[in-house]
């Protein structure tokens, strides 16, 4: 496709379910990125993925969210034993380069009951 | 960027009015400013952006405004539209090496017609 395509659009888990997140970026783009969005804020970086290197997972809240991307096209975003507070709008962005526009997916909003 | 919770700030306009959103930045070795536009349930779309080099550049509707010395943006949007209303957001980052983007957090605007 032409954008950034994440799925599922929506999901809802029980708190302590795993879920997995998908992103599909822009063909040729070498960075993605993904985010995390609360409610009324704005986003906040959780990882960085040069092809499939995992340059900065600084963001990552903790040990129970992962992310890869091994084949340095499509990448998912694991959160295990899912709590409350992860309930946010997960953002998948990617680039041609390091920096500069970011093109954005639409974003997957997650609701943890 | 500093979050303000639930509560963004909010610019209420006229249709055919100009708008002037504000941003503030942490970051005094930032050298690249971007500035995106969220319309509700998508992700956020980039707008405009300006290197530290500058102090003005001009789009189509648009300007952003660089201020260094008091770590100030701002985006004037010349004859606001209906479909310009969406929440609007800063972000800043050093391009060499990699530095994750940071978000600012947000202006909703909201146009009447």
């Amino acid at each position: 496709g032409a954008g950034v395509s994440q799925s599922p659009r929506y999901k809802v888990a029980k708190r302590g379910q795993d879920v997995a997140l998908r992103c599909d970026p822009i063909s040729g783009h070498v960075s993605l990125f993904w985010y995390q969005q609360a409610l009324g804020q704005g986003p906040e970086f959780l990882t960085y993925f040069q092809n499939e290197a995992q340059l900065d997972k600084s963001g990552l809240p903790s040990d129970r969210f992962f992310a890869e991307r091994p084949e340095g096209s499509v990448s998912t975003l694991k959160i295990q034993r899912t709590q409350q507070e992860d309930s946010a709008v997960y953002l998948c962005a990617s680039s041609s380069q390091g920096y500069g526009e970011l093109f954005f997916g639409e974003g997957s909003r997650l609701t943890v009951l | 960027g500093e979050s303000v919770g639930l509560h963004l700030p909010t610019l209420s306009v006229q249709e055919g009015d100009n708008s002037i959103i504000n941003c503030a930045y942490s970051n005094s070795a930032s050298d690249y400013f971007i500035w995106y536009k969220q319309e509700s349930g998508k992700g956020p779309q980039f707008i405009i952006d300006i290197r530290s080099n500058m102090d003005k550049r001009q789009g189509q509707r648009v300007t952003v405004l660089l201020n260094k010395t008091v770590k100030h943006l701002s985006l004037q949007i010349a004859a606001t539209q209906p479909g310009d209303s969406a929440v609007y957001f800063c972000a800043d980052h050093k391009r060499t090496g990699f530095q994750k983007l940071v978000f600012g957090t947000g202006t909703r605007l909201l146009v009447s017609p």
